[in-house]
């Protein structure tokens, strides 16, 4: 069975500042699908981030940006220039086509002003 | 973008009532939902996955006759907990998979928080 862990189970950042977020996960998968989702208090799950195993090269998304080593089965989460909004849960997930996604544990990621 | 909708929002019902919540894709038909529960600080846990027109496959531990799925339609899927009891008392969040899309696209919907007292 697909695993994800978040080791961080929470983190802090100062406003303006770097942060990054960890992510390992199991599998014996060669094609599958890795995502960064944030969860703010309202609950609504929002897509940060996603990357294609195939791909090599890491997905950016404005500030945000992951490391991904597939060999290593380490997906990691950088926010670049911290900012208040960006406080939230962050969980890892995992999914293969067609089916469910395999969350992480989360990381609560505080900013401090 | 493609946009799920969970009704209700929110719902505070009595032990031993059934209660029923739904989730739509509005812009998108939905070939597959995901159920999900997630409690307080912690993660979420996938219920069932619910294929229109067939039965809804359950993950181990949830009980298929508490939680009756139904995915009538490519837009619409029911979760209905049946006999509710305050252990039943979580955050439930549907998620969408388009029929024609890559297995990317879930779209989650914004969630139902139950109570039961």
């Amino acid at each position: 069975a697909q695993t994800v862990t978040q080791s961080q189970p929470e983190m802090s950042v100062q406003e303006a500042e770097t942060v990054t977020l960890s992510c390992t996960y199991d599998t014996s998968e060669s094609d599958y699908y890795l995502f960064w989702y944030k969860q703010p208090p309202s609950r609504q799950m929002i897509l940060v981030i996603r990357q294609e195993a195939y791909k090599q090269q890491n997905a950016t998304e404005n500030r945000f940006s992951v490391n991904f080593q597939k060999a290593a089965k380490s997906f990691s989460l950088k926010i670049s220039d911290s900012q208040l909004g960006d406080a939230a849960m962050y969980f890892c997930a995992y999914v293969l086509w067609g089916q469910n996604f395999v969350f992480g544990p989360g990381t609560r990621l505080s900013v401090l002003p | 973008g493609a946009v799920v909708s969970q009704h209700p929002s929110r719902v505070i019902c009595k032990s031993g009532t059934s209660v029923k919540i739904e989730c739509r894709s509005l812009d998108f038909q939905a070939t597959t939902m995901f159920w999900y529960r997630q409690f307080p600080k912690q993660s979420l846990m996938l219920m069932a996955t619910s294929n229109e027109g067939s039965k809804a496959t359950y993950e181990q531990g949830v009980e298929k006759d508490k939680f009756l799925i139904n995915h009538a339609s490519l837009t619409l899927s029911t979760l209905t907990v049946t006999s509710a009891h305050p252990e039943d008392s979580s955050f439930y969040i549907c998620s969408a998979l388009p029929g024609l899309a890559g297995v990317e696209t879930q779209y989650f919907g914004p969630g139902t928080r139950l109570l039961v007292l």
